[in-house]
């Protein structure tokens, strides 16, 4: 069975300071790994994909994720942070012929 | 603009009650998922269907029910027997394929009078 693992609910960090999500998969074949954001009351948004190919991958609003095949890892970085990434986000994992299963999401709050 | 429309987006349940929540969706996707999302229990797959008149149980389908009559529409049934129904429900559809991204509806927040 794949499953993800998010390691922090919620994680704070000052505006313009590094944002680092992170997230573990186990999956017993190659993952297709997702991230998706969340704002209050909303449903969720893609914010990048991982399938084949390149292993760093690059999203919207100025969001990337690194594959690492050896630390089971997706973590999901942007090296500014601005008020606006206040959000929840969430890790998905798919073997590409099931639907995706969700980590338990990581609420990000900007500090000014 | 093509996208998914969940209705309503408010839904109170009395007890012994079965309630409906709406999906549809222009974006002529073949597949359709039905997510419950619980605070810090991330999305749980209810349902899903891949095919118009086919549909697969997720890992939490007990009281709930769903149909697929149309390509466009995948409603949800929240019955009676749902102990726990108060919750926010995500519908979404994708293109075949599970590694096609998620388009997500605006949800439906349901609970317990």
């Amino acid at each position: 069975a794949q499953s993800v693992t998010q390691l922090g609910s919620h994680v704070s960090v000052s505006e313009g300071a590094l944002v680092l999500l992170r997230c573990n998969y186990s999956s017993s074949v190659p993952p297709y790994l997702f991230w998706y954001v969340q704002y209050p009351n909303q449903g969720l948004q893609l914010l990048l994909k991982y399938t084949t190919g390149a292993t760093l991958v690059k999203g919207i609003n100025g969001f990337e994720a690194e594959f690492k095949k050896s630390e089971t890892s997706f973590h999901l970085t942007k090296p500014s942070a601005h008020m606006s990434d206040a959000a929840e986000y969430f890790c998905a994992v798919t073997r590409g012929n099931t639907p995706l299963v969700f980590g338990k999401g990581t609420r990000l709050s900007v500090i000014a | 603009d093509g996208g998914i429309t969940q209705s309503p987006k408010y839904l109170f349940r009395k007890e012994g009650q079965n309630v409906t929540l709406s999906c549809e969706q222009n974006l002529n996707h073949d597949a359709m998922y039905w997510y419950r999302q619980d605070p810090g229990q991330g999305l749980r797959l209810i349902y899903y269907s891949q095919i118009v008149n086919d549909f697969q149980k997720g890992d939490i389908a007990e009281g709930y029910s769903v149909s697929r009559e149309k390509k466009e529409s995948f409603p949800l049934t929240v019955t009676s027997a749902q102990k726990n129904p108060t919750a926010f429900y995500l519908c979404a559809s994708s293109i075949a394929g599970s590694d096609e991204k998620l388009f997500f509806g605006s949800g439906t927040q349901l609970s317990v009078l």
